[in-house]
């Protein structure tokens, strides 16, 4: 595709339920990146794939957070139990390789509401 | 682990004044240094990069930022801003031998006429 593209694009649930998130990185690019935007927080890191591993998982905040990465492409972040402080922008970006100096290439991100 | 200090949450200026936006970040043996700009309603795109070689970069619409390796900062510049520079800017740092790149608070540019 043209650029990395993420779904849905808002995501309303109720809390303790399960969510998943999907990323469709640009096609051909190995590294894949999640990161979580919260209103004055910045973005906080949360998994980086290289390939369908995942050699930093760091970031996740907790046992609820998984995430995986299937063919080298496709990606999904699941949020089991949700809670209200899980709400923000879950951002996915992806880059060719990953040497430290190549950019991100960012979708436009999945707004979650936890209620 | 690496991290990233903007120094100003918020920068409100006139339009055509000059803008410094601040960024230090932790030390590490080697770095590779970013400025991501985030207009509204979009999504994060980079502005410029250090990765080596001349400590001044020069990115896209006008700005630019210097590399300076003994104060650890990368603070990036314009001489003139536009209305059309309103966005949100993220200075991020990648390092040390780690694949992560790590994201500053954030600081909100805002141009008024």
């Amino acid at each position: 595709g043209a650029g990395v593209s993420q779904s849905p694009s808002n995501k309303v649930t109720e809390k303790g339920k399960d969510v998943e998130l999907r990323c469709d990185p640009i096609s051909g690019h190995t590294a894949l990146y999640w990161y979580r935007q919260s209103l004055g927080q910045g973005l906080e890191f949360l998994i980086y794939f290289q390939g369908n591993s995942a050699p930093d998982k760091s970031g996740l905040p907790s046992d609820r957070f998984s995430a995986e990465r299937t063919g080298g492409s496709v990606s999904t972040l699941t949020i089991q139990r949700t809670q209200q402080e899980d709400s923000a922008v879950y951002l996915c970006a992806s880059s060719p390789v990953s040497r430290g100096n190549e950019k991100l290439f960012f979708g436009s991100g999945t707004q979650l509401s936890v209620l | 682990a690496q991290s990233v200090t903007q120094l100003d949450s918020q920068v409100p200026v006139f339009e055509e004044a000059p803008v410094e936006l601040r960024c230090n970040y932790s030390s590490s043996v080697s770095v590779y240094l970013f400025w991501y700009v985030q207009y509204p309603n979009q999504g994060l795109q980079l502005l410029l990069k250090y990765l080596s070689g001349s400590t001044l970069v020069k990115g896209i619409n006008g700005f630019e930022a210097e590399f300076n390796k003994s104060q650890t900062s990368f603070h990036l510049r314009k001489p003139s801003v536009h209305i059309s520079d309103t966005a949100e800017y993220f200075c991020a740092v990648r390092g040390g031998g780690s694949e992560k790149l790590v994201f500053g608070k954030g600081t909100k540019l805002t141009v008024n006429p």
